[in-house]
């Protein structure tokens, strides 16, 4: 089974500045994707970014980019010119390439704070 | 359009009481999922439909989980003789295939307190 550890249980950055949080995961397989979800106070999980193990390129969507090693097992998300409604917890997840019931596996989360 | 939809927001029910949760996908969307947020557990992966079918069921907490999902579309949660362990988040997403890397789109949840 494949398991997603975050090890921050909290972050807390200055706005405008950057932050980098950090997603290790385990896994046998070879093909999956990897994804980070945004979940503020109103529980809406909201997809941030999203990176396919095959593409060595790091995916980026504006201001939000991921550093994504796969020998060493690692998916970090860094965030640029951090804003106030960045303010919320961040999921790391997993999704096999199975072709069939590819449910995500989730880290615990990452608390993120947005200090004005 | 539409986004995914989930009802009832809240739901306090009594110990030993059965629930029914919703979840209204995104139309068009062939899979639908579920999964529990709780603050000991985290985020779990509880079953998948693609179209009416679910594959495996095997990530349903216990027996007294069920879930079915009619004409492609709306599907339900189903929690018999409720225990105070069942109280959590309970999302529901959908993505159009389930194939692929396409998005799942998320609910935004029913919390569900048994007391």
């Amino acid at each position: 089974a494949q398991t997603v550890t975050q090890s921050q249980p909290e972050m807390s950055v200055q706005e405008a500045e950057t932050v980098t949080l950090s997603c290790t995961y385990d896994t046998s397989e070879s093909d999956y994707y990897l994804f980070w979800y945004k979940q503020p106070p109103s529980r809406q999980m909201i997809l941030v970014i999203r990176q396919e193990a095959y593409k060595q390129q790091n995916a980026t969507e504006n201001r939000f980019s991921v550093n994504f090693q796969k020998a060493a097992k690692s998916f970090s998300l860094k965030i640029s010119d951090s804003q106030l409604g960045d303010a919320a917890m961040y999921f790391c997840a997993y999704r096999s390439d199975g072709g069939g019931a590819d449910g995500l596996t989730f880290g615990k989360g990452t608390h993120l704070i947005i200090q004005p | 359009g539409a986004g995914v939809s989930q009802s009832p927001s809240n739901k306090v029910t009594e110990k030993g009481k059965d629930v029914e949760l919703r979840c209204d996908p995104i139309s068009g969307h062939t899979a639908l999922y579920w999964y529990r947020q709780s603050l000991g557990q985290g985020l779990e992966f509880l079953i998948y439909f693609q179209g009416n079918s679910a594959p495996d069921k095997s990530g349903l907490p216990s027996d007294r989980f069920s879930a079915e999902r009619t004409g492609g579309s709306v599907s339900t949660l189903t929690i018999q003789r409720t225990q105070q362990e069942d109280s959590a988040v309970y999302l529901c997403a959908s993505s159009r295939t389930s194939g692929d890397s396409y998005e799942q789109y998320f609910g935004p949840g029913t919390r569900l307190t048994v007391t």
